[in-house]
């Protein structure tokens, strides 16, 4: 799986409670991205990093932070979950020139 | 925007017997079209990458070729371990570097 574990791989959580996942990554990839994948939407972009420190919004990101302290870490935080951010969360890498991403197993998050 | 059509949502098929997936998109200006195939619980693994109207690429039973507004997943004589659901996602100058607009998916069925 190109390096990329996902934690945790599974959370149900309550609504308005904060809720951290965390990317980790063992390739020294300069790009790490996170997505949601909801049925009838696909995978949709909410986050990404072109390095320590610097990141950007995605298509959805309303909702969502993130940060990057280290190369190989990225985290997505929901300040105050809700139902509506149910859904499968997965992580992306991808290295400087290759835009091709690998992505990890994915994290499933239940809000109720 | 750039826009990613997946057809058909879904596809069964009898092991041996070919066909193909569409990947119908709208971008504007096109840096690469890309192919993913998913299993159930896993995330996406990546297959593909067309730069250029014309261009083929292959990989055992798969065959994905493009043109200027849509690709094609050709699967010869497939097998059941090649049942999943396969994505297209591209990345278009307005969408930004190296970021992917993902179709729904062909979820694809191929019975013994």
């Amino acid at each position: 799986d190109a390096g990329i574990t996902q934690s945790p791989r599974h959370k149900v959580t309550e609504t308005g409670t904060p809720v951290t996942l965390r990317c980790h990554q063992t390739e020294n990839h300069r790009y790490m991205y996170w997505y949601r994948q909801d049925p009838g939407h696909g995978l949709r972009l909410i986050h990404y990093s072109y390095g320590v420190k610097d990141t950007d919004k995605g298509e959805v990101s309303d909702g969502y932070s993130v940060s990057r302290s280290k190369t190989e870490d990225f985290l997505l935080t929901l300040e105050s979950a809700t139902s509506s951010q149910t859904s499968v969360y997965f992580c992306a890498i991808s290295g400087l020139g290759n835009t091709e991403a690998f992505f990890g197993q994915g994290t499933r998050l239940t809000v109720v | 925007e750039d826009q990613v059509t997946q057809s058909p949502e879904a596809l069964r098929l009898q092991e041996g017997e070919s066909s193909s997936l569409n990947c119908s998109y709208t971008v504007s200006g096109l840096r690469g079209l890309f192919w993913y195939r998913q299993d159930p619980g896993k995330g996406p693994e990546f297959l593909f990458t067309l730069y250029s109207a014309g261009e083929e690429k292959e990989k055992e039973r798969l065959k994905a070729t493009l043109t200027k507004k849509e690709s094609f997943l050709h699967i010869t004589a497939p097998k059941p371990e090649d049942s999943a659901t396969y994505l297209c996602a591209v990345e278009g100058m307005n969408t930004g570097f190296q970021k992917l607009v993902f179709g729904t998916g062909t979820r694809l069925l191929v019975s013994p």
